[in-house]
């Protein structure tokens, strides 16, 4: 089965750069998420990487894939006010379900 | 981009009576559409897997009674809260996923808040 684990907070200075981490147990995964959700709101998804891959960079995030591991981190660079959330990472199990993290807060402060 | 909808965002209601919420894919057809359910700073926990057409298949846990799933067309799914008790208070969120597109793409709506009081 699947079973993802998180940080649950991260307080980081504006302009900084923030580093969430994530761990995960299937090794059959194929897909593995970053989601961001604000207060309130759904989840929107950030970013995903395909497990044949190390590294995705997409304007201020990265993904780094360390699969003998099993540990996924989620740069952003550059850090905003607006970036505070809570930050979920996934995995796709069979029949496109999704295995979550319990979230990482992330507070930016000025 | 695609847009799933939820209705309605917040609802309160008694114990004992019924809800439902609505999930709606507002561009694309979805064959498949997902129930998770968030308790306050947890994860999601993902419920039920709702096929167009077909019963939806419940997660180990889930009472397929009390949470009612319909997906009788390509763009509705329904969720119906049966017998609501205080403990089944949640943030109740579905994703949709549509057909013949990459593995990664799946949609997430805006989530409902429900209060049993």
């Amino acid at each position: 089965g699947e079973d993802v684990e998180q940080s649950l907070f991260l307080s980081v200075r504006e302009g900084d750069s923030s580093v969430i981490n994530c761990t995960y147990t299937d090794s059959s995964s194929t897909y593995l998420y970053w989601y961001k959700q604000e207060p309130g709101a759904g989840l929107q998804l950030l970013t995903y990487i395909f497990s044949n891959m190390d590294m995705k960079q997409d304007q201020r995030l990265t993904v780094l894939l360390n699969k003998k591991d099993k540990h996924l981190s989620l740069r952003i660079a550059d850090t905003q006010t607006g970036d505070s959330a809570i930050y979920f990472c996934a995995e796709k199990g069979a029949g496109y379900k999704l295995s979550f993290g319990a979230g990482t807060t992330v507070t930016v402060r000025a | 981009g695609a847009v799933v909808s939820q209705h309605p965002s917040r609802v309160i209601c008694k114990s004992g009576t019924s809800v439902k919420i609505e999930c709606r894919s507002l561009d694309f057809q979805a064959t498949t559409m997902f129930w998770y359910r968030q308790f306050p700073k947890q994860s999601l926990m993902l419920m039920a897997t709702s096929n167009e057409g077909s019963k939806a298949t419940y997660e180990q846990g889930v009472e397929k009674d009390k949470f009612l799933i319909n997906h009788a067309s390509l763009t509705l799914s329904t969720l119906t809260v049966t017998s609501a008790h205080p403990e089944d208070s949640s943030f109740y969120i579905c994703s949709a996923r549509a057909p013949g597109t990459s593995s990664y793409e799946q949609y997430f709506g805006p989530g409902t808040r429900l209060t049993v009081t």
